[in-house]
This record gives structure tokens, C-alpha cells and sequence, in this order.
């Protein structure tokens, strides 16, 4: 079936260091697109989103890229900081049967290197 | 409060039991989903409303499985005769018109049937 997958479970960069979570999705039909930090303990917490009429935007040090042509969504964070240590997901809404509905990737782990 | 609520944060039960778990979502948040995540793992979907009504349980693994939302606001998740394969986090998120509005989530309910 359609699925979101990530290509990297786990990534450590050195903190200051920029980051980038790749993320890559199989519904070219796929029309909206979020990332999710989670930390320990704690629900998925929103960081950004971008609709498929885009290929970039941009929030406080993170930026999203959308590259419908591969199927290929990215986060990138700026200057990483040890708090931005946790779990992202990116997750596709995608079109199912009569509905909508928001798939999510299987995550990857960010360690930051103090 | 601003921000999604669940009750119990955390609840152990015998197999067998039933459990309910409770969601308050975000005032004026007329989409509530419920999502499953093992430890370690992504989210699993189980269903959505829309006010009232689902209009997806695609996502229920099993007839021991229901969820009811009264008044457009709190939902309750139901399990029945509890396996030891439901031990999860049990997420709930509210998104002001569906799918294609961002998700916020709240903290989840720890489950862990014994």
C-alpha cells in the first residue's frame, strides 16, 4: 500500500552543525505534507508544513523542501541545538478510498553531539 | 487548557479488562483522531471524526475496538477484554478542519495490559 518511509533511522550531527531528515513518500496524489519532532514521553509536536502548490518554506531555523518530481521531502535545522535531540516523523495526507487521512513515516532518531 | 488533553497518562490493567480512554481536544478543533504508537515505533492510525460522526475507522485492529465523540468535543477510546498485544501509547489529536490542518496532539495514554 501507500507509505511514507525515511531513508535514515538514526542521524547524529555535532551540535552548531546543520541538520537534514529525509523523508520519502510513494502517493504522488499526496497533497500536504507535515514534520513532527517527538521527545521522549512526550506527543508528536508540530514543526512545519508545506502543500504540494510549494517546494519550500521556511520557519524559525527549520526549513522544509518538497521535490514532488522524486517523491523526496526534507527537513533541514539550522545551527542544531542539543534540545533539537529527539524523534522526527513526516507524514503525508493522502488520498484513501473516499477520504483523507495523515500517514505517518516510521521516524527518525536526531542525536546532537555536545 | 490550550492544548490537547488525554486521561489516564498512564494505565495498567489486567488482560481482560476493558479500558476507556479520554480526549479533550483543542476548543473550536472540529477534527479528532486517534493514532496508536508502539514503543519504538511510528504512528498507527485508528480513526477520525469529523463533529460527531467517523468517517474513517479504518484503522480499528479489531472488533474489541470503539471510540465515540458527543457535543463535537471529548472522545472516548474503548477497549474491550484487553490482550497483552494493546500495551501502547495511545495518541489522541485534534486539527481545527481535518486532514489537511496541522495535527496537535497531546501526550498519550501509557497502556500496559498484564
Amino acid at each position: 500500500g501507500e507509505s511514507v518511509g525515511l531513508h535514515l533511522p538514526t542521524l547524529s550531527v555535532q551540535e552548531g552543525d546543520n541538520s537534514i531528515i529525509n523523508c520519502a513518500y510513494s502517493n504522488s496524489a499526496s497533497d500536504y505534507f507535515i514534520w513532527y519532532k517527538q521527545e521522549s514521553g512526550k506527543g508528536p509536536q508540530f514543526i512545519i508544513d508545506i502543500r504540494s502548490n510549494m517546494d519550500k518554506r521556511q520557519g524559525q531555523r527549520v526549513t522544509v523542501l518538497l521535490n514532488k518530481t522524486v517523491k523526496h521531502l526534507s527537513l533541514q535545522i539550522a545551527a542544531t541545538q542539543p534540545g533539537d535531540s529527539a524523534v522526527y516523523f513526516c507524514a503525508e495526507n493522502s488520498r484513501m478510498d473516499s477520504s483523507y487521512k495523515l500517514i505517518f513515516g516510521s521516524g527518525t532518531r536526531l542525536l546532537v553531539r555536545p | 487548557g490550550a492544548g490537547v488533553s488525554q486521561s489516564p497518562s498512564n494505565k495498567v490493567t489486567e488482560k481482560g479488562k476493558d479500558v476507556e480512554l479520554r480526549c479533550d481536544p483543542i476548543s473550536g478543533h472540529t477534527a479528532l483522531y486517534w493514532y496508536r504508537q508502539s514503543l519504538g515505533q511510528g504512528l498507527e492510525f485508528l480513526i477520525y471524526f469529523q463533529g460527531n460522526s467517523a468517517p474513517d475507522k479504518s484503522g480499528l485492529p479489531s472488533d474489541r475496538f470503539s471510540a465515540e465523540r458527543t457535543g463535537g468535543s471529548v472522545s472516548t477510546l474503548t477497549i474491550q477484554r484487553t490482550q497483552q498485544e494493546d500495551s501502547a501509547v495511545y495518541l489522541c489529536a485534534s486539527s481545527l478542519d481535518g486532514p489537511r490542518s496541522p495535527l496537535h496532539f497531546g501526550n498519550g495514554t501509557r497502556l500496559t495490559v498484564t
